[in-house]
């Protein structure tokens, strides 16, 4: 079985500050989404990541897949507001057949 | 919006009902994803089919069933239902059979009393 840990699970921060949330797994996939759920709505994909290595800039947020392709990492400059919300990772597997998410860590950005 | 569309938005049910989620794909997509999330598991696979036919399945329970219909809509039936089966589900939709980008409804509340 294949498990996504990620940390913190909890954040709370002022507007304008900067946070990284990390996204950990002993199993290597081939492909790492990250997804962004706000309260009443169902999760919106954010960014996909297949390289080892890769970093995608998507404006304020940065996104990293990890060399050996078993952890990831969300960058968020100058935290807004309109941030808060769930962030979840999703792992998939190499053999295609469904996207295992981690359990998600809960922003709250402060104006 | 997705374009996935999910009905009931919310139901209220008591144990040992049988309760029918639907969901309706975005257009064009062929795969069908159904996802359980509670506050405690977080977003759980629980099944996926691919332009009709069962192509993967999750930690779902003997209890819970599901079917594509030839239009490409999908059901997700839950029977014997149990407290523990509160929570919000989630039906996703993809073009193709390997998953790519997930589209996801807005989510059936479940509650059981």
């Amino acid at each position: 079985t294949q498990l996504l840990e990620q940390s913190p699970q909890f954040l709370s921060i002022q507007e304008g500050e900067n946070l990284t949330v990390y996204c950990n797994s002993s199993s290597v996939f081939s492909s790492l989404q990250w997804y962004r759920q706000e309260p009443g709505e169902g999760p919106v994909l954010l960014v996909t990541v297949v390289t080892g290595g890769e970093v995608k800039k998507l404006k304020r947020l940065t996104f990293q897949f990890g060399d050996a392709r078993k952890d990831s990492s969300l960058h968020i400059t100058a935290a807004q507001p309109g941030d808060t919300g769930l962030y979840l990772c999703a792992g998939e597997s190499y053999y295609g057949q469904n996207f295992v998410f981690g359990p998600g860590t809960r922003l709250s950005v402060l104006p | 919006d997705s374009g996935v569309t999910q009905t009931p938005k919310h139901l209220i049910t008591a144990t040992g009902q049988r309760v029918t989620l639907r969901c309706s794909p975005r257009s064009g997509d062929l795969s069908v994803y159904w996802y359980q999330q509670s506050l405690d598991q977080g977003l759980q696979f629980l099944i996926q089919y691919y332009n009709g036919e069962e192509r993967a399945k999750g930690n779902i329970l003997e209890r819970f069933s599901a079917q594509q219909f030839p239009d490409l809509h999908s059901e997700l039936n839950l029977s014997s239902l149990e407290l523990g089966d509160s929570a919000l589900y989630f039906c996703a939709s993809s073009l193709g059979v390997n998953t790519g980008e997930l589209f996801f409804g807005e989510g059936s509340r479940l509650t059981v009393l």
